[in-house]
């Protein structure tokens, strides 16, 4: 079963609208880290934020902002007014206390085309 | 800030030679990953390293091997490439523990025709 479930593999918006890219997990533990980060077309990702789960304070910064809902194990990602240098594409992840070595799950991406 | 870089950006190979994709870090970090990333299927964990000459195997090691004699050097091996190993290979680092964020290179995107 998939850890980590990015339902939209591709969207496309017009410059200046704005975006959710969705995010659910799935873990037992109850000590875990979620990520996202950014993959621009040069190819690095690029962490963008991190959250824990006893933190279910929803962050804000810039045009960036993420929803953590513990109640519906959602992590969802929001680009305000979005620009075309935020076209690529976005992995969430989970980290789990509670294993060792390879504790990263990653989504499989979504695509993110914005229009000018 | 962290870097991790890798050898190359591009490569082209023939099918049946060896590949070694090489990858360093200048921060210290103890763990360090391969990954392969294929459109619709997100990351893929080939292999991982979280000491010197310490490996595990992730979820897709067939065909691949790894060497880490220096903690700052990550190899990944192709001991005879295939054409359904092209695909972009990503190294990453991170310090240790389960709350660290993983530092990414910029990738290499590998053909094998």
């Amino acid at each position: 079963a998939q850890k980590v479930t990015q339902a939209q593999t591709e969207i496309s918006v017009v410059e200046k609208e704005d975006v959710t890219l969705d995010c659910v997990y799935e873990t037992r533990d109850t000590t875990y880290y979620l990520f996202w980060y950014k993959q621009p077309p040069s190819g690095e990702l690029v962490f963008l934020i991190r959250r824990n789960s006893f933190d279910e304070q929803n962050e804000i910064s810039g045009r960036y902002s993420w929803n953590f809902q513990k109640s519906t194990s959602s992590f969802n990602f929001t680009i305000t007014a979005s620009q075309v240098v935020d076209s690529a594409v976005y992995f969430c992840a989970l980290s789990e206390a509670g294993r060792t070595g390879n504790q990263f799950y990653f989504g499989t991406g979504t695509s993110l085309t914005v229009i000018p | 800030d962290v870097k991790v870089t890798q050898s190359s950006r591009y490569l082209v190979k023939r099918t049946g030679e060896k590949v070694f994709l090489e990858c360093v870090q200048d921060m210290d970090h103890e763990n360090m990953f391969w990954y392969r990333q294929d459109p619709g299927l997100g990351l893929r964990l080939i292999y991982f390293s979280y000491d010197v000459k310490m490996k595990e195997k992730g979820d897709i090691p067939e065909g691949y091997s790894v060497s880490r004699e220096k903690k700052e050097r990550f190899s990944l091996i192709l001991e005879s490439a295939s054409t359904n190993q092209t695909s972009m290979y990503l190294c990453a680092s991170t310090p240790g523990g389960f709350n660290e964020k993983l530092f990414f290179g910029s990738g290499t995107q590998l053909s094998v025709l």
